[in-house]
């Protein structure tokens, strides 16, 4: 999981202000993922990408967006529209290549945004 | 879509004893079933998972058992040590991305 890194690691956002959480991977990984973690809870999955130039919503994408235009790098931007954006993020990577039905995913170190 | 649940949330065990944690998931079509463990501040990291092929999982203290016809799994931890103290996260795998929907969480405390 070491090549998976997150930046910055503390971010501070004021109300109204658009932030973008850097997710990069070294590891030929064809998927990628955010996940939101407030305290006490699990994770709940944001976005996902299976290939460059493509991704789809999870369970909580509104106020959120993503782009994927390399394979190595996955930035959630967190808009103003996201009505409680103070959280724990986590970006992961997995491949979906050899046998079918499986997919270990690798977290990053996460981001944690505190809105001011 | 998928549903994931969890028990129980808070577990607190002597150590040396064994700690077991549940779930159960909604949708049979789900195949692969890891569990990640995270620790205070960290990003979580994987333990040991299960396909739906497979029954039951061994990997030296850590154990993963697999009922299908239940949808159920759970999670074994024998002779406990305080550096197994966490939270403990289950998960399943479904979809062409094979997205995982988490459980909620057990927080493990194993006291000396």
């Amino acid at each position: 999981d070491g090549g998976i890194t997150q930046s910055p690691k503390y971010l501070f956002r004021k109300e109204g202000q658009n932030v973008t959480l850097s997710c990069e991977q070294n590891l030929n990984h064809d998927a990628m993922y955010w996940y939101r973690q407030d305290p006490g809870q699990g994770l709940r999955l944001i976005y996902y990408s299976q290939i460059v130039n493509d991704f789809q919503k999870g369970d909580i994408a509104e106020g959120y967006s993503v782009s994927r235009e390399k394979k190595e790098s996955f930035p959630l931007t967190v808009t103003s529209a996201q009505k409680n954006p103070t959280a724990f993020y986590l970006c992961a990577s997995g491949t979906l290549q050899g046998e079918s039905s499986y997919n270990e995913q690798f977290f990053g170190p996460g981001t944690r945004l505190t809105v001011l | 879509g998928e549903n994931v649940e969890q028990h129980p949330s808070t577990l607190s065990v002597q150590e040396g004893d064994s700690a077991v944690i549940k779930c159960t998931y909604s949708d049979s079509a789900s195949n692969y079933f890891p569990w990640y463990k995270q620790e205070l501040g960290k990003r979580p990291q994987l333990i040991i998972d299960i396909r739906s092929n497979v029954g039951e999982k061994k990997d030296q203290r850590i154990a993963v058992t697999l009922n299908k016809t239940a949808k159920h799994f759970s999670l074994h931890i024998t002779e406990t040590q305080p550096e197994d103290s966490a939270v403990y996260f289950c998960a399943a795998s479904l979809g062409s991305a094979r997205q995982l929907t988490f459980g909620s969480g057990t927080q493990l405390t194993v006291l000396p």
